[in-house]
């Protein structure tokens, strides 16, 4: 079965340093991967999604992820975290539904991102 | 543009009560999804239509009833809802099978 996991609940960084969000995914067939966040009482910001090509995808807001198939993974990294980017952030996995006529999200838990000042 | 707009975006109703969640979009998309996503919690998927039609309905109660009037509209009617279904709804939207791009949301408090 399809399934997505986020090993981190919670991280907390200071502001200016890195941060890497960790995702894993479990599907049988090339994913469509992406990552959405999410502030508090807020619909989805799509972040960077994965179709195919080359396997570092850049985003909207400096953020960047790169699929790695020996892994199943589809980690998220910023160089330089802001205070703004504190937020939740959910990695997904789309699976294909009946002929394609429309794809299906599967959400890992979520991360929730703190940043210090 | 990518925006899907959803109307109220906060929604206090009574058990009794009869309401309509609206969800809107002008991207030319033709498939819509209702979600509900409770505190702390990633979206679950509620409903899916593709081309106007359902699709997929993930098992959920009857006291929600879905309805796309046409390819830019969804609406989510409620129905004697428990206090339990208080959350926040989501609806997106994408291409068939594309990248879904989902709405700001409506808090729904039933009391």
């Amino acid at each position: 079965a399809q399934s997505v996991t986020q090993p981190d609940i919670h991280i907390t960084v200071s502001e200016g340093a890195s941060l890497e969000l960790r995702c894993n995914y479990s599907y049988g067939a090339t994913p469509y991967l992406f990552w959405y966040v999410q502030s508090p009482g807020q619909g989805l910001q799509l972040l960077l999604k994965y179709f195919s090509g080359d396997t570092l995808v850049q985003g909207i807001k400096g953020f960047e992820a790169e699929f790695k198939r020996s892994q199943s993974s589809f980690n998220l990294r910023k160089p330089s975290v802001h205070w703004s980017d504190a937020a939740e952030y959910f990695c997904a996995v789309g699976i294909m539904n009946y002929g394609g006529s429309q794809g299906n999200l599967i959400f890992g838990k979520g991360t929730k991102l703190s940043v210090k000042p | 543009d990518t925006e899907v707009t959803q109307t109220p975006k906060h929604l206090v109703m009574g058990m009794t009560n009869k309401k309509s969640l609206k969800c809107e979009q002008h991207m030319g998309h033709r498939a819509m999804y209702w979600y509900k996503q409770k505190a702390k919690k990633p979206p679950e998927l509620m409903f899916v239509y593709s081309y106007e039609k359902l699709s997929i309905n993930e098992s959920v109660p009857s006291r929600f009833s879905p309805e796309c009037p046409n390819s830019s509209l969804l609406n989510l009617h409620l129905h004697a809802l428990q206090p339990e279904d208080s959350a926040l709804y989501l609806c997106a939207s994408s291409q068939p099978a594309g990248t879904q791009y989902f709405g700001p949301g409506t808090r729904l408090t039933v009391l």
